[in-house]
């Protein structure tokens, strides 16, 4: 089975300051993780992804997420949060193979406070 | 480099009329093709994958329907909308390599009326 997990549908940072959006994860095979921003009414960009490389994984924007095993987790941060990261964030679970099973979260919605 | 293109960007339909959304891929071959649908405030749903011309898997029961007729080409139709069909469609694609990524079209928001 596989599954992704967000725990925040809404969080509310001030500009400036760090951003955290949380993910969990399960699946039965070795999974790649992904990250996907998606601005009001447009497609859906990829952020970062990990791949089993390097467990802290940096990606476009000043993101960057770190893959816990022990603890199924794909957090995204980012030390200093701007206007324009207003938007929806999916965590992404794919499974390699034939068929990849392409597994979303439900989204978090980052607002950012002037 | 790999391309996606989905269209139409935007379109009000009567309920009751048909439907037809096209994606295209550019730059690669054989990819693994989606569609997804994405209701205002929710998640995205998978409606359809397909792993080659003529192959086509539903994910979710309804009156949409699916069809590949070329390797880089998948199309999103239905004979009559409901209200219920409105919402934001997204096609996407991967290789089917291990550790590739997921790229997505810019989408199509349906109206239904």
């Amino acid at each position: 089975a596989q599954s992704v997990t967000q725990l925040d549908s809404h969080v509310s940072v001030s500009e400036g300051t760090p951003v955290l959006l949380r993910c969990n994860y399960s699946s039965s095979y070795s999974p790649s993780l992904f990250w996907y921003v998606q601005h009001p009414n447009k497609g859906l960009q990829l952020l970062l992804k990990y791949t089993s490389a390097a467990t802290l994984v940096k990606g476009i924007n000043g993101f960057e997420a770190e893959f816990k095993k022990s603890e199924t987790s794909f957090h995204l941060t980012k030390p200093s949060a701007h206007m324009s990261d207003a938007a929806e964030y999916f965590c992404v679970v794919i499974r390699s193979g034939g068929y990849q099973k392409v597994t979303f979260g439900i989204g978090t919605k980052l607002q950012v406070i002037p | 480099s790999q391309t996606i293109h989905q269209w139409p960007a935007t379109l009000v339909q009567p309920v009751g009329s048909p439907l037809s959304l096209e994606c295209t891929v550019e730059g690669t071959s054989n990819p693994n093709l989606y569609w997804y649908r994405q209701a205002a405030g929710r998640g995205l749903q998978l409606l359809f994958y397909s792993v080659g011309i003529g192959q086509i898997s539903s994910e979710v029961p309804q009156n949409l329907s699916a069809s590949r007729p070329q390797d880089r080409q998948f199309i999103l139709s239905s004979k009559k909308l409901l209200l219920s069909d409105s919402g934001f469609y997204l096609c996407a694609w991967t290789s089917g390599l291990r550790g590739n990524t997921i790229y997505f079209g810019e989408g199509s928001w349906l109206t239904v009326v």
